[in-house]
């Protein structure tokens, strides 16, 4: 499955400035899904988009985190002011439907915060 | 809140050795259930996925789950394990009438010896 694509697929950020992440679905597919997955710890839901809208946003930390999924490009997922505990694999998911519950994942992006 | 719960976080098999790696899940609804498996160096792909109909589900490269609803558990089973099969393993599950989002399990390490 190469229809995910994420990049980059390695950040490197200092504790205090932006990352942010892109995720272009596969072709076809306007439903996007982002996860993070911590070290030691299972992947965590943090957001459901369609274009131009955020479905499900309840995986996603108060502050800082945002999401977006444009009319035309890919999606974004953005964290602000980044800390040590933000290092971690993101990775995007995405569905032609929601009734398929099927996703396809991309590769991942690991961001590490120095 | 639902949860899935994977039982083994690092198995080590020989090859030809039988596989079964537990999962269960704290829903009590209907549920969609799959299991992803991510290759070192690689992004998550879908094993296999129940929703409904034969409880007994085929995958691919040889791997099967059993949906047992009075357990709660969609254990994954693979008759003769391959060096090939190294990987790490997740087991997932979505509750109909959701939004779309996967819940994971913490994840299970398997290591094959050659």
């Amino acid at each position: 499955n190469a229809g995910v694509m994420q990049n980059p697929r390695h950040l490197v950020r200092r504790r205090g400035q932006e990352a942010r992440l892109r995720c272009s679905p596969m072709k076809g597919h306007s439903h996007v899904y982002w996860y993070r997955q911590l070290p030691e710890e299972g992947l965590k839901f943090m957001v459901y988009l369609q274009k131009e809208n955020i479905i499900d946003e309840s995986g996603m930390p108060k502050e800082r985190f945002s999401a977006e999924f444009p009319k035309e490009g890919p999606s974004i997922l953005r964290i602000q002011q980044v800390v040590r505990g933000d290092s971690a694999a993101y990775f995007c998911a995405s569905s032609p439907t929601r009734d398929t519950y099927e996703q396809y994942f991309g590769p991942g992006t690991r961001l590490t915060v120095t | 809140a639902q949860s899935v719960s994977q039982h083994n976080h690092h198995v080590i098999l020989s090859e030809a050795a039988s596989l079964e790696l537990g999962c269960n899940y704290s829903y009590g609804g209907t549920v969609n259930l799959f299991w992803y498996v991510q290759y070192p160096g690689q992004h998550l792909q879908l094993l296999l996925k129940y929703f409904s109909g034969d409880p007994l589900v085929k995958g691919i490269k040889g791997f099967e789950a059993e949906f047992i609803k009075s357990k709660f558990s969609f254990n994954l089973r693979k008759p003769s394990v391959q060096w090939s099969d190294t990987a790490e393993y997740f087991c997932a599950v979505i509750n109909s009438g959701n939004t779309g989002k996967l819940i994971f399990g913490q994840g299970t390490t398997l290591q094959v010896k050659p």
